[in-house]
């Protein structure tokens, strides 16, 4: 079957680094994307990576491990608007998106 | 990125009534329309994938004859809920994809109430 990890709650100190992490297993693999989202509201768009590697955005950076089924999305210089979930999502062969359950992150000053 | 507008953002309305929800992409083409529902504290379910001109595909366990999409155009999808329930109570998003994207652009969802 196919199947998303990522942890379900983390906590992080405004100002700090933190890495979420996300493992899957899918019938096959067009991309793995990062979403963010907050309480009531949409998910919006963090990041997209097809090929083994960091990419980087700001103060987001993403990291894919295609043989391990791995990646993780790091935040930098957190802030306090950061709190939120964020979704980690794998396209399978058939470019259907298979969602996480979410990591919660919560920011305390 | 693409904007994807998605109305109405709240509704209520009262059990046995029948709602409508429109997901219309503004500047692409939307050829795949995802509809989501998402209970508090859990993750997007998708619902069904449309793509213009053709029928809904449901996921398991979803009725079709109570949520009715449409995608007659490429700009526009809708999701009726028919006859609600309470327990139909939830966030409904709808996603759009355009043929030469691989990213899936959201809507701003919809919080449906049913009384």
């Amino acid at each position: 079957g196919q199947n998303i990890d990522q942890p379900t709650e983390m906590t992080a100190t405004e100002g700090a680094i933190v890495q979420i992490n996300c493992t899957y297993q899918t019938s096959g693999f067009n991309g793995l994307f990062w979403y963010q989202q907050h309480a009531g509201e949409a998910p919006t768009f963090l990041s997209y990576n097809v090929l083994d590697g960091l990419e980087e955005k700001g103060r987001f950076s993403s990291f894919l491990s295609r043989s391990k089924g791995y990646s993780y999305l790091l935040l930098k210089e957190l802030q306090m608007k950061d709190s939120a979930s964020y979704l980690c999502a794998v396209m399978d062969s058939n470019y259907q998106l298979i969602w996480g359950a979410g990591t919660k992150l919560i920011i305390k000053p | 990125g693409a904007v994807v507008s998605q109305h109405p953002s709240r509704v209520i309305c009262k059990s046995g009534t029948s709602v409508k929800i429109e997901c219309r992409s503004l500047d692409f083409q939307a050829t795949t329309m995802f509809w989501y529902r998402q209970f508090p504290k859990q993750s997007l379910m998708l619902m069904a994938t449309s793509n213009e001109g053709s029928k809904a595909t449901y996921e398991q366990g979803v009725e079709k004859d109570k949520f009715l999409i449409n995608h007659a155009s490429l700009t526009l999808s809708t999701l009726t809920v028919t006859s609600a329930h309470p327990e139909d109570s939830s966030f409904y998003i709808c996603s759009a994809r355009g043929r030469r994207e691989t990213e899936a652009f959201f809507g701003q969802g919809t919080r449906l109430t049913v009384v």
